[in-house]
């Protein structure tokens, strides 16, 4: 069975500065990988799709990567804001279901 | 952008009767939705996958009378909590999936019910 592991579970840094999420998966066999961001309170905000042919994708100060081969992505986010403050959770799509990681709560400190 | 409403936002309701959640999916078709259950602090936790004009799928430990799904057509799912408790207060959040393997997921805002 997928399993999906998001390191490191909370993270606090400065505003300004860049950051790198980590997202680990088990299965290479996988359609699609999904970063989204959770406020408090509310659903989820799909970020960046990386296809499991694809190596990254860039959205504003967002950029994803995957290594299928290795079951690893990365979401980095570029000069953050306190407006970045929330859950980032990736997601991978096998078959038709999808498997989350438990998230990284990330406080951008003003 | 793929938009999926649920609604209500926030219900209220007293112990023993029942709540409709709806879950549309407003400018694409959705063969296949998702019902999550989540706790304070903790990721989504996947209740049942519903497919447009089939049962839904029940994961293990969730009790199919309980939580009733209905997914009627390619643009709506609803889930009724039936008979509610205390104990079923909770956030329940629904995402629908467009068609095709490697289509997105796309999620509602999420549904806060509290049973008193």
């Amino acid at each position: 069975k997928q399993e999906v592991t998001q390191i490191p579970a909370a993270l606090s840094v400065p505003e300004g500065e860049n950051l790198v999420l980590n997202c680990s998966f088990t299965d290479s066999a996988i359609y699609n990988l999904q970063w989204f961001r959770q406020d408090p309170g509310k659903g989820l905000t799909s970020l960046l799709l990386i296809q499991s042919s694809q190596r990254e994708q860039t959205s504003g100060r967002l950029n994803a990567s995957l290594d299928k081969s290795s079951g690893r992505s990365t979401l980095y986010i570029a000069a953050s804001q306190p407006g970045d403050s929330a859950t980032y959770l990736c997601a991978v799509a096998a078959g038709n279901q999808f498997y989350f990681g438990t998230g990284t709560s990330l406080t951008v400190i003003p | 952008g793929a938009v999926v409403s649920q609604h209500p936002s926030r219900v209220i309701c007293k112990s023993g009767t029942s709540v409709k959640i709806e879950c549309r999916s407003l400018d694409f078709q959705a063969t296949t939705m998702f019902w999550y259950r989540q706790f304070p602090k903790q990721s989504l936790m996947l209740m049942a996958t519903s497919n447009e004009g089939s049962k839904a799928t029940y994961e293990q430990g969730v009790e199919k009378d309980k939580f009733l799904i209905n997914h009627a057509s390619l643009t709506l799912s609803t889930l009724t909590v039936t008979s509610a408790h205390p104990e079923d207060s909770s956030f329940y959040i629904c995402s629908a999936r467009e068609v095709g393997d490697n289509s997105p997921l796309h999620f509602g805002n999420g549904t806060r019910l509290t049973v008193t």
